[in-house]
């Protein structure tokens, strides 16, 4: 069955650099794009950055410039390197299939930025 | 970007009845391009419904939408004890960003 698997979260400092993955099983995953979708503690959901099948990539304004997703499609891996991380991002992190809607999602890996 | 409100925030019903969601958008958005999501406590969201009213694989029949341009609905026949959860609506159109409402919390009266 089809399947997302993150891994990456930890406590980290602000400033501070972290890389997220998503392991994909399932499907054949360099036929999809792909999406990053945070939730911060008790808040709602929050789209974060988008790359295509073919590594056109898109991102919120919140993480632009500080955030980059990358795939490795001969791996099935999702990446996403978060630099100069900040107090607010601290979140679960998803990864979630599709270009549209995001389908299915994975159980997703919690980021906290603490001093 | 548009701007997807939910209401109420929090809907408070006994099982067996009715659950009415709504949606409203900033700006039209194409009833092709609207979802709905699940989310139970711990869980990642889950997707009940796209292009505005076909439901998810596995999804039953007791979960309906319908809508168009700015206003949309996201209705439970009949509330059964697995569906109180909270409920994302979200726009999905060709251009991002893909923005998602704020949530309705389904909580058990």
């Amino acid at each position: 069955q089809v399947q997302l698997v993150e891994s990456g979260g930890g406590v980290v400092q602000p400033g501070t650099s972290l890389r997220l993955s998503c392991g994909a099983s399932g499907f054949t995953f360099s036929s999809y794009g792909m999406h990053w979708v945070r939730q911060a503690p008790g808040k709602g959901l929050e789209w974060a950055a988008f790359i295509s099948y073919d590594g056109n990539k898109d991102y919120a304004d919140s993480v632009k410039g500080r955030f980059t997703i990358s795939r490795d499609n001969s791996k099935k891996m999702l990446y996403l390197q978060m630099n100069s991380l900040r107090l607010e991002d601290t979140a679960v992190y998803y990864c979630a299939r599709g270009i549209a809607p995001f389908d299915p999602w994975g159980q997703g890996t919690l980021v906290t930025v603490s001093s | 970007e548009i701007v997807l409100t939910q209401s109420p925030g929090t809907l408070s019903l006994s099982p067996g009845e009715r659950a009415t969601l709504s949606c409203r958008a900033s700006q039209s958005v194409s009833t092709s391009y609207l979802a709905w999501y699940q989310q139970k406590p711990g869980q990642a969201p889950r997707l009940l419904i796209f292009g505005g009213s076909s439901r998810a694989t596995g999804i039953p029949d007791r979960f309906s939408a319908s809508g168009s341009g700015t206003d949309f609905t996201l209705t439970i026949s009949r509330l059964e004890p697995e569906d109180f959860a909270v409920y994302y609506c979200q726009q999905y159109g060709s251009s991002p960003p893909w923005t998602f409402g704020q949530g309705t919390k389904v909580e058990i009266k």
